[in-house]
């Protein structure tokens, strides 16, 4: 069974840092690319970055840019997003989402049940 | 960027009636690129179509999706007590930013 599950998220000041983590088991996580999404509180989802399976390829949406590192650890199964100088707008459910990429057909198949960041003084 | 507009933002039906979402693009999405998912409230989202029409694996054949170019489809055939959430489509194009709709609520009338 194809399990992500989230951790790391919590109460932080503005300008603080946070590092989430996102634990993959129930398939080969070396084989698959990775996303982060949120979703701010009552809003929508919000494509935040992007990492290749082999973690050669890394994208970030504008928002987030110069302040969050996305990176992974194909050996421990694991996702991770770096964030740094984070901003009241930051607050979030952040969620971890497999991506499919093959021929005829791109989608996220499998998501974590996420782990709330908020950004608060 | 590819923008993703959906409408309604709600659409308020009861069980047993027909349910039309719709998704349009701000320029042409390719039919691969184009999913739907549902998410209830405290639930992460659920794939529910891929490729613009395919449903993933365990969904209802009551759900279907449509369309290409700039205009997508989400149809739910009768409604179950059990599908009213909120509903978003999704690009994932072969390059970033990989955007979502604002969501539609389906809501009991």
């Amino acid at each position: 069974e194809v399990q992500l599950v989230e951790s790391g998220g919590g109460l932080v000041q503005p300008g603080g840092s946070l590092r989430l983590s996102c634990a993959a088991s129930g398939f080969t996580f070396s084989s698959y690319s990775m996303n982060w999404v949120r979703q701010a509180p009552g809003k929508g989802l919000e494509w935040v970055s992007y990492i290749s399976s082999s973690g050669s390829t890394i994208y970030y949406a504008d928002s987030v840019k110069g302040r969050f590192t996305i990176s992974r650890d194909n050996a421990e199964n694991s996702l991770f997003l770096q964030m740094n100088s984070l901003r009241d707008e930051d607050t979030a459910v952040y969620y971890c989402a497999r991506g499919i990429a093959a021929p005829g057909r791109r989608y996220f198949d499998y998501w974590g049940q996420g782990t709330l960041v908020t950004v608060s003084s | 960027e590819i923008v993703l507009t959906q409408s309604p933002g709600t659409l308020s039906l009861s069980p047993g009636e027909r349910a039309t979402l719709s998704c349009r693009a701000s320029q042409s999405v390719g039919s691969s690129y184009l999913a739907w998912y549902q998410q209830k409230p405290g639930q992460a989202p659920r794939l529910l179509i891929y490729g613009a029409s395919s449903r993933a694996t365990g969904i209802p054949d009551r759900f279907s999706g449509s369309g290409s170019g700039t205009d997508f489809t989400l149809t739910i055939s009768r409604l179950e007590p059990e599908d009213f959430a909120v509903y978003y489509c999704h690009q994932y194009g072969t390059s970033p930013p990989y955007t979502f709709g604002q969501g539609t609520k389906l809501e009991i009338k």
